[in-house]
């Protein structure tokens, strides 16, 4: 099946760092923008980042701008997000989606940052 | 950068009853760059509509979107159980990118 699972997760400490990897499989991922989506408890959806098919541009929501990097290897079919500095208002379900418009979604891993 | 303000927060309907759930640019989208999805706990997002009016692949016809400039309506012909979630529209039309804060359609 055509899927994208994420990995990575885990509970950090307040101003610690974490890398998320999200994997790909069958499906030509050089051929797709990536986006990272993420959903704190009990709110909504916020995009984070994205890169294009090739890496060389990346966006970046505010609330993260600075802290975070998003990145992606084509040659092992992943993409990743480098989180620094965390806070404690980071802590959500992280979704890899394919595309700008994500018509195919991982099923998430979850970031929670506490003392 | 276009805020999407979604409404009602909450639409309370039965099954078989049609819900209309609206989603408002705070400029003109794009060539109609509008997304709709639809989230359940514990599950990912599912794409319903993009293209503001495009249904994607195996969603059923009683899902519609329609709309253009800064007004979108996702519509639900009628309510089928399983249809109960979280709606959340989306612009696709620049980076970075955007998401409406979602309407709850709810058993009533």
């Amino acid at each position: 099946d055509v899927r994208l699972v994420e990995s990575g997760g885990a509970l950090v400490q307040p101003g610690g760092s974490l890398r998320l990897s999200c994997a790909a499989s069958r499906f030509t991922f050089n051929t797709y923008w990536m986006t990272w989506v993420r959903q704190a408890p009990g709110k909504g959806l916020e995009w984070v980042a994205n890169i294009k098919e090739d890496g060389t541009d990346k966006y970046y929501a505010d609330s993260v701008k600075g802290r975070f990097t998003v990145s992606r290897d084509n040659a092992k079919n992943s993409l990743y997000l480098q989180m620094n500095s965390l806070r404690a208002e980071d802590t959500a379900v992280y979704y890899c989606a394919r595309g700008h418009f994500f018509d195919l979604w991982g099923r998430g891993t979850l970031v929670t940052v506490s003392s | 950068e276009i805020v999407l303000t979604q409404s009602p927060g909450t639409l309370s309907l039965s099954p078989g009853e049609r819900g209309t759930l609206s989603c408002r640019a705070s400029q003109s989208v794009r060539s109609n760059y509008l997304a709709w999805y639809q989230l359940k706990p514990g599950q990912a997002p599912r794409l319903l509509i993009f293209g503001a009016s495009s249904r994607s692949i195996g969603i059923p016809d009683r899902f519609s979107g329609s709309g253009s400039g800064t007004d979108f309506t996702l519509t639900i012909s009628r309510l089928e159980p399983e249809d109960f979630a979280i709606y959340y529209c989306q612009y696709y039309g620049s980076s970075p990118g955007t998401f409406g804060q979602g309407t709850k359609v709810e058993i009533k």
